[in-house]
């Protein structure tokens, strides 16, 4: 039962344009969502959250746009580098648990010079 | 720098041996994870350490499997009698108290299972 899910594997974006990638979850017990890059051989790197009492979160480059009756989120880059080519994890964290995460399967978005 | 640590980064083991990881969090952070990634998926957890206390257990967490917090500060991930099905990468995170802290995650210490 994956309760949230990241359909596309893999992104390709040329250098400078716009980076979308999207998540859904299944869960309404979710009420923080986070997204995570992560290189090679290196643990997640922790990027940007979103709380359910907000749709959008930015910092810097990054925001990250949370539609509740839909069940989904998804991360914006603006404007793209190489050096964002990566893996992506969008987590959830159900309200009543903890602080556990529940993560996504992974985007791996590689951004072309 | 003080990020999470974990030791060893890779171990390859046979069949039916035990292994032993370790991992050192951020000193300050009080909550320590332990999840499971395999090829293509992302981190699954397995369990999670308020201080000393193991507050959490994951299903995925067989009787084979078993983690300490013993003083609240580094952790330990045993499994014995390994099996190839528990060639992963074990990732360590550790956040400060509260849900709405974000986890700090260590390299990771990859097992392999022969």
């Amino acid at each position: 039962d994956q309760q949230v899910k990241q359909n596309s594997p893999s992104l390709s974006v040329q250098e400078g344009r716009i980076s979308i990638l999207n998540c859904d979850y299944t869960n309404s017990m979710f009420d923080y969502f986070l997204w995570y890059k992560k290189y090679p051989a290196e643990g997640p790197t922790f990027l940007i959250s979103i709380s359910s009492i907000k749709d959008k979160n930015e910092d810097g480059r990054f925001t990250v746009f949370l539609n509740k009756s839909a069940k989904h989120l998804s991360l914006h880059i603006v404007p793209s580098q190489p050096g964002d080519s990566a893996v992506y994890f969008c987590a959830a964290s159900p309200d009543n648990q903890g602080g556990k995460l529940i993560f996504g399967q992974g985007t791996e978005l590689s951004v072309k010079p | 720098d003080t990020g999470v640590s974990q030791d060893p980064r890779h171990k390859i083991t046979k069949r039916g041996q035990n292994v032993t990881f370790r991992c050192d969090p951020i000193s300050e952070h009080n909550r320590l994870y332990w999840y499971r990634q395999t090829l293509g998926q992302g981190p699954e957890f397995l369990t999670y350490f308020q201080n000393e206390a193991q507050l959490e257990k994951s299903r995925l967490l067989s009787d084979r499997f078993s983690a300490e917090r013993p003083k609240g500060s580094f952790s330990t991930l045993e499994i014995q009698r390994t099996e190839q099905g528990d060639s992963a990468m074990y990732l360590c995170a550790s956040s400060r108290s509260g849900r709405l802290n974000e986890q700090f995650f260590g390299p990771g210490t990859r097992l392999t299972v022969l």
